[in-house]
């Protein structure tokens, strides 16, 4: 069925150091992948999205990387900052269905 | 307007009673989805507009939930006879497009409060 599977749930980063997230589909059809940034009480906004006629995709700290045969793709956001503390789900369009998938989200934090 | 307007903000209702959400879209937005998001989760498909035709349905979870997009702008989503796990942030996004592989932009939301 159409599925979306997202992890880690949580994730702790100091200052400056990396995140990395990671996600799976399971719709070999989709095309889309989207990723959104939901601050606390706000609406999800989107941060970076990746067609599957590339691999990666760059803007500024944030990278999205695309696996088409394994059907996965990963968020990377680098040199992190307090700003990035938020909840972040990736999300697969099932374009068979007209609908976009999300994931369960991420809620990343950033130490001092 | 600015954005994605959706009201009303907040809604407490007892068990049982009919809600009704509201969803103004961006003006010339053609498609038209709304989720529902649980607390802590991530937001799970309902329905999907494309103007006034409801495309998809899948995700509403009964009979009890209908939405509709008659004039392919604003949008209302009708639950009836509410139960508690109705309670939930309920998402209207929008986007450009008529097809699903475009940018969404979400509402702030309301968020259904039912006892």
């Amino acid at each position: 069925g159409e599925n979306v599977e997202q992890h880690p749930s949580t994730l702790s980063v100091q200052e400056g150091d990396s995140a990395v997230i990671k996600c799976t589909y399971s719709d070999s059809a989709s095309n889309y992948f989207p990723w959104y940034k939901q601050e606390l009480g706000k609406r999800p906004q989107l941060i970076i999205d990746i067609r599957s006629n590339v691999g990666e995709k760059k803007d500024q700290r944030i990278a999205v990387t695309l696996n088409k045969t394994a059907k996965h793709f990963s968020l990377h956001i680098t040199e992190t900052q307090p700003e990035d503390s938020a909840v972040y789900f990736c999300a697969a369009e099932y374009s068979s269905a007209s609908k976009i998938i999300f994931g369960s989200g991420t809620r990343l934090s950033i130490r001092p | 307007g600015a954005g994605v307007s959706q009201s009303p903000r907040y809604k407490v209702a007892k068990r049982g009673q009919d809600v009704a959400l509201r969803c103004d879209p961006i003006s010339g937005h053609v498609s038209l989805f709304w989720y529902q998001q649980a607390l802590g989760q991530g937001p799970e498909f309902l329905t999907y507009f494309q103007n006034e035709a409801q495309l998809d349905k899948s995700g509403l979870p009964s009979d009890r939930f209908f939405a509709e997009r008659p004039e392919g702008s604003v949008s209302t989503l009708k639950i009836q006879r509410t139960q508690q796990e109705d309670s939930a942030v309920y998402l209207c996004a929008s986007s450009l497009a008529t097809a699903t592989n475009e940018k969404l932009f979400f509402g702030s939301g309301t968020q259904l409060s039912v006892l």
